[in-house]
């Protein structure tokens, strides 16, 4: 079974520009959630998707946004990018089940210039 | 926020050698996990705990669920040169969805 993958794996921006990164979870699965990861922050809980709706969100500002299409992929946005903005953003997916099954991809890292 | 404190940092040990880290919060915790983090990759699930005073090992890996729910332990015996990486803890509060991670252990084993 293949497993989370995560487009783009790289990506540069500068500031004021919007980024949308892609999610595809794992076959079956169908509850999608992101987080941010900096060296000073550590890993965020963003938000997650099931069936085409947010059930749960982080404390990060509006600019923060995503969207979960019907065939589970799900897909993050950022409006307005800010250099702090600079992380490795991850996905992860489970089944309906407990948060232990959940299975994350590799990331995208976004650089802000 | 809830935050989760992890030790050590970093740690920098001879293979053979054993590892201890923890992790400690000022919140409850119903779930505790354990999970690695290689360079370029997500982080993988090592271990996961349950009930408070839970023993739970994993090969070589053996991890605790603190009796008071606010911590949790991870021990790593013998180690290995694949065990060089980033380890995290992370936190299921009661009736949340959400994990809360630690800030990461980065390990380091000279040959």
């Amino acid at each position: 079974k293949a497993g989370v993958t995560q487009t783009p794996r790289y990506l540069i921006k500068t500031r004021g520009q919007q980024v949308t990164l892609s999610c595809s979870p794992i076959s079956g699965h169908r509850s999608v959630s992101w987080y941010q990861q900096t060296p000073g922050q550590g890993l965020q809980f963003l938000f997650e998707y099931f069936s085409e709706t947010q059930r749960n969100k982080g404390n990060f500002p509006g600019r923060f946004s995503g969207r979960q299409f019907s065939n589970s992929r799900s897909e993050m946005n950022v409006s307005t990018l800010e250099l702090g903005d600079s992380a490795l953003y991850l996905c992860a997916s489970r089944s309906w089940g407990g948060l232990e099954t959940q299975y994350f991809g590799p990331g995208t890292r976004l650089l802000v210039l | 926020g809830q935050q989760l404190n992890q030790s050590p940092q970093s740690m920098f040990i001879q293979e053979g050698e054993d590892v201890s880290m923890n992790c400690t919060s000022s919140s409850i915790f119903n779930t505790w996990l354990w999970y690695k983090q290689d360079p370029g990759e997500g982080p993988v699930l090592l271990i996961a705990l349950y009930k408070a005073g839970e023993l739970t090992s994993n090969g070589r890996l053996t991890a605790q669920f603190g009796i008071t729910r606010k911590d949790s332990f991870l021990n790593i015996s013998a180690s290995i040169p694949s065990d060089v990486g980033i380890y995290f803890c992370a936190g299921q509060l009661q009736g949340a969805q959400k994990l809360v991670f630690g800030q990461g252990t980065r390990l380091t084993i000279n040959p």
